[in-house]
């Protein structure tokens, strides 16, 4: 199906386990992006990559690391997750920068 | 630091009711302010880029404008569809690829 898609929806984790979200987008856009939504706050950037082996930090980057490997693919690992990392992560890609991109479903991640 | 406020936090309109959602921003230069809208359980969906004071943007029964402190979205007889969260974000000049976002104002739009 074309699009953006995250897997999983859902996903329940412990403290000190690493945990990866996936990314896909089937328009081969250039750029992607990882963001977070929590209450009380607006979407806070944490990674983005303008194309394939190009990453780079956003707003809040610490415990996190992306990969790019491929133009389709973007995901996000928590090396080792903490509590205050539960969260709403969305995914999102454009053509050229931040604006008019298109973001997915969003993955919901709790750490107990 | 650049600085977005949404108001009000939500707002419930009777169908047809128009109304309009504020977005206050402070940025060192703008280089650009966007709305989305999202519904429950979903990513946001791209409406409007404003670029420049003045600018106004339409699409169906929402209107965006912007000032230098400010831009309204304005909701013309709003449908129970209409009911969602609406977010504001801007981009700064110098600030590369990032938008900070305000935390949107949740509208219902009621029978």
């Amino acid at each position: 199906d074309a699009g953006i898609t995250q897997s999983p929806r859902y996903k329940i984790t412990e403290t000190g386990r690493q945990v990866t979200l996936m990314c896909h987008q089937t328009w081969s856009h250039s750029y992607m992006f990882w963001y977070r939504q929590d209450l009380g706050h607006g979407l806070r950037l944490i990674y983005y990559s303008a194309a394939a082996d190009i990453t780079d930090k956003g707003e809040v980057p610490d415990g996190y690391v992306v990969s790019r490997s491929k133009t389709e693919n973007f995901p996000l690992t928590l090396e080792s997750a903490t509590r205050s990392q539960t969260s709403v992560y969305f995914c999102a890609s454009s053509k050229q920068g931040p604006t008019e991109a298109f973001f997915g479903q969003g993955t919901r991640l709790t750490v107990v | 630091e650049d600085q977005v406020t949404q108001s009000p936090e939500a707002l419930r309109l009777q169908e047809g009711e128009s109304s309009s959602l504020n977005c206050s921003y402070t940025v060192s230069g703008l280089r650009g302010l966007f709305w989305y809208r999202q519904d429950p359980g979903k990513g946001p969906e791209f409406l409007f880029t404003l670029y420049s004071a003045g600018e106004e943007k339409e699409k169906e029964r929402l209107k965006a404008t912007l000032t230098k402190k400010e831009s309204f979205l304005h909701i013309t007889a709003p449908k129970p569809e209409d009911s969602a969260t609406y977010l504001c974000a801007v981009q700064a000049q110098g600030g590369g690829n990032k938008l900070t976002f305000g935390t949107g104002t949740q509208l219902k739009v009621e029978l």
